[in-house]
């Protein structure tokens, strides 16, 4: 079975301020990771995956997320937060072939101050 | 860029009534999937659809759920006879591989 755990529900950073957020993943084959970003009263858009190939990934809106598998996480992150990153973040994981279910994390709200 | 659609965006209904949900997914996508979130909650999977038949469906979609590719564009979710629990936005994915590419959303309110 496959599960994926965001760790803090909620996180608040400054504008400017670097942004991390939590995800470890449980999986029996080997993953394909995707973080998904919604933001209020939208759907769910890509933000970026991880394929088998780098284990560096960048994504769009200047976030990147690195797969470790000895620590199995998938941590998102990007230097510098800017207002418009307000918006709730879901780590997921996928089955080993097409078709199969996505697996999400609760989710991790991001909030930025200025 | 291509993208998934889905109608309508916001659907009100009494309890015990049909609904069909209505998405358009991207068009050399074979494969095709439904989730739904309960406000507050996360996004859960309910099913998949390949090749004209559900390859993938979870404990959540149950006998009063069914899904339809009634012609080579539309993908429907439909709700027998809705209860209030079923209130929650559902969303249609599409892929040609592992990556799935969302729609906007409907929000479904059961009263």
């Amino acid at each position: 079975a496959q599960s994926v755990t965001q760790l803090g529900s909620h996180v608040s950073v400054s504008e400017g301020a670097l942004v991390l957020l939590r995800c470890n993943y449980s999986s029996s084959v080997p993953p394909y990771l995707f973080w998904y970003v919604q933001y209020p009263n939208q759907g769910l858009q890509l933000l970026l995956k991880y394929t088998s190939a780098a284990t560096l990934v960048k994504g769009i809106n200047g976030f990147e997320a690195e797969f470790k598998k000895s620590e199995t996480s998938f941590h998102l992150t990007k230097p510098s937060a800017h207002m418009s990153d307000a918006a709730e973040y879901f780590c997921a994981v996928s089955g080993n072939q097409a078709g199969t279910a996505l697996i999400f994390g609760k989710g991790t709200t991001l909030s930025v101050s200025s | 860029e291509p993208e998934v659609t889905q109608t309508p965006s916001h659907q009100v209904t009494q309890m015990g009534q049909e609904v069909i949900l209505r998405c358009v997914p991207i068009s050399n996508h074979l494969y095709f999937y439904w989730y739904r979130q309960i406000l507050g909650q996360k996004v859960e999977f309910l099913v998949s659809f390949y090749n004209n038949e559900i390859s993938e469906k979870s404990e959540i979609f149950d006998d009063q759920f069914s899904v339809e590719r009634p012609d080579g564009s539309n993908f429907t979710l439909k709700i027998r006879s809705t209860k209030l629990e079923d209130s929650a936005m559902y969303f249609c994915a599409s892929s040609e591989g592992r990556t799935q590419y969302f729609g906007p959303g409907t929000r479904l309110l059961v009263l």
